[in-house]
């Protein structure tokens, strides 16, 4: 089956500066890939997602990037703000109906101001 | 609308106990889901519905069972809890090429 792997584990950056989240999978049929944001205490919600036919995607300051041959894709977070700190997950999926989503094992972001 | 609705919000549980966590969707979405998490192990997949009627093992589906109750309701049910089941759980529900809907999650402790 499908596996996600997620690096890093912890991230800190100062205000201002750029993230990179970084993640790989296994199955080159996965076709899906949504980035996740879990605040403390709270429900992961969606915050960009990109599909195989599509090589970036950007969203005011997110930006999500695939390499299909490569099979990983990437976060990267501009400007960063004390409010982007949490727990961001990848995830991965195939098909073109039904969908479960892989997630990967998640990076804790600490935007220090 | 209020999306995904997981009940009850916390639990605490005595081992062997028995409880059913609660999961209903008011977006019409044909299939939902129930996740488990864990602190390092990401969001980990118990059980799965595809659609009305049907119901499929996860990544993880020991020591539980499921019931798609209607097309908006997706419960789980512990029937003999263990220490190790203790964890964070979310439903979530998806329908098309979008991601999932997260529910606000059920804080379990088994004592």
């Amino acid at each position: 089956g499908e596996n996600v792997e997620q690096h890093p584990s912890t991230l800190s950056v100062q205000e201002g500066d750029s993230a990179v989240i970084k993640c790989t999978y296994s199955d080159s049929a996965s076709n899906y890939f949504p980035w996740y944001k879990q605040e403390l205490g709270k429900r992961p919600q969606l915050i960009i997602d990109i599909r195989s036919n599509v090589g970036e995607k950007k969203d005011q300051r997110i930006a999500v990037t695939l390499n299909k041959t490569a099979k990983h894709f990437s976060l990267h977070i501009t400007e960063t703000q004390p409010e982007d700190s949490a727990v961001y997950f990848c995830a991965a999926s195939k098909g073109t109906g039904f969908q479960k989503l892989v997630f990967g094992t998640g990076t804790r972001l600490l935007v220090s101001p | 609308n209020a999306g995904v609705t997981q009940t009850p919000k916390f639990q605490v549980l005595k081992t062997g106990q028995s409880m059913t966590l609660q999961c209903a969707q008011d977006m019409n979405h044909n299939s939902m889901y129930w996740y488990r998490q864990d602190p390092g192990m990401g969001l980990r997949l118990i059980y799965y519905s595809a659609s009305e009627g049907t119901t499929d093992k996860g990544e993880v589906p020991n020591g539980y069972n499921v019931s798609r109750l209607n097309k908006r309701e997706f419960s789980l049910r512990l029937e003999s809890a263990a220490p190790s089941q203790t964890s964070v759980y979310f439903c979530a529900s998806k329908t098309g090429m979008r991601g999932y809907t997260f529910g606000s999650g059920t804080r379990l402790t088994v004592v």
